[in-house]
């Protein structure tokens, strides 16, 4: 069965220290996978998917398939970025999986 | 800019009362989403629709039904509400253009209470 494993409720960390949001999921196919963000009385959002390989916010996520993770890194954490986080797999035809969601605090 | 609005962002309803909650999209996507958001729970996917009067059920269809008559307008309906249907509900929309998933667009929220 497909599920998506966000270990950590909450993770605080100071202003300008890195950030690793993780999230393990397991997938018997070729895994598509997105990050997705809401920010405080903000809809929630699509951050990054794993295919475009793009850098948003200063946010990277690499796929590892052989762990089966996709952590969301950032190398400064910036007060801005405080939010819940969503992992999020595709398990075909548009249907998506998501995880159960991080919130990350950034203290000043 | 893809624009999914809801009907209401609060809603307050009594137990055994038939619930309507509305979702519009006005970028001509084929897939609309209901989800409910829960703490500690996340996203729970509850109904999918892929085209008009087409559906599907989600992970949590139990107590919820859907219509979708046309392609902007996914409508979610609580047959008789119950009090562990307080929730947020999320309604999303998605382009068809691939095969495994689209980026969603959600709208703003409804946060349901039911007393």
């Amino acid at each position: 069965a497909q599920r998506v494993t966000q270990p950590e409720k909450l993770l605080s960390v100071f202003k300008g220290a890195p950030v690793e949001l993780k999230c393990n999921y397991s997938y018997s196919g070729s895994p598509e996978l997105f990050w997705y963000v809401q920010y405080s009385r903000q809809r929630l959002q699509l951050l990054l998917r794993h295919i475009s390989r793009e850098s948003i916010k200063g946010f990277t996520a690499d796929l590892n398939k052989g762990e089966t993770s996709f952590h969301l890194k950032k190398p400064f954490a910036q007060e801005e970025d405080s939010a819940m986080y969503y992992c999020a797999l595709s398990r075909g035809y548009q249907k998506v999986t998501f995880g159960t969601g991080t919130k990350l605090q950034v203290i000043p | 800019d893809v624009k999914v609005t809801q009907s209401s962002r609060y809603l307050v309803k009594r137990t055994g009362e038939k619930v309507f909650l509305e979702c519009v999209q006005d970028m001509d996507h084929e897939n609309m989403f209901w989800y409910r958001q829960d703490p500690g729970l996340g996203l729970r996917l509850i109904y999918f629709s892929y085209d008009v009067k087409m559906k599907e059920k989600g992970d949590i269809p139990e107590g919820y039904s859907v219509s979708r008559e046309k392609k902007e307008r996914f409508s979610l309906i609580l047959e008789s509400a119950s009090t562990n249907q307080t929730s947020m509900y999320l309604c999303a929309s998605a382009p068809g253009t691939t095969v495994q998933a689209d980026t969603q667009y959600f709208g703003p929220g409804t946060r349901l209470t039911v007393l």
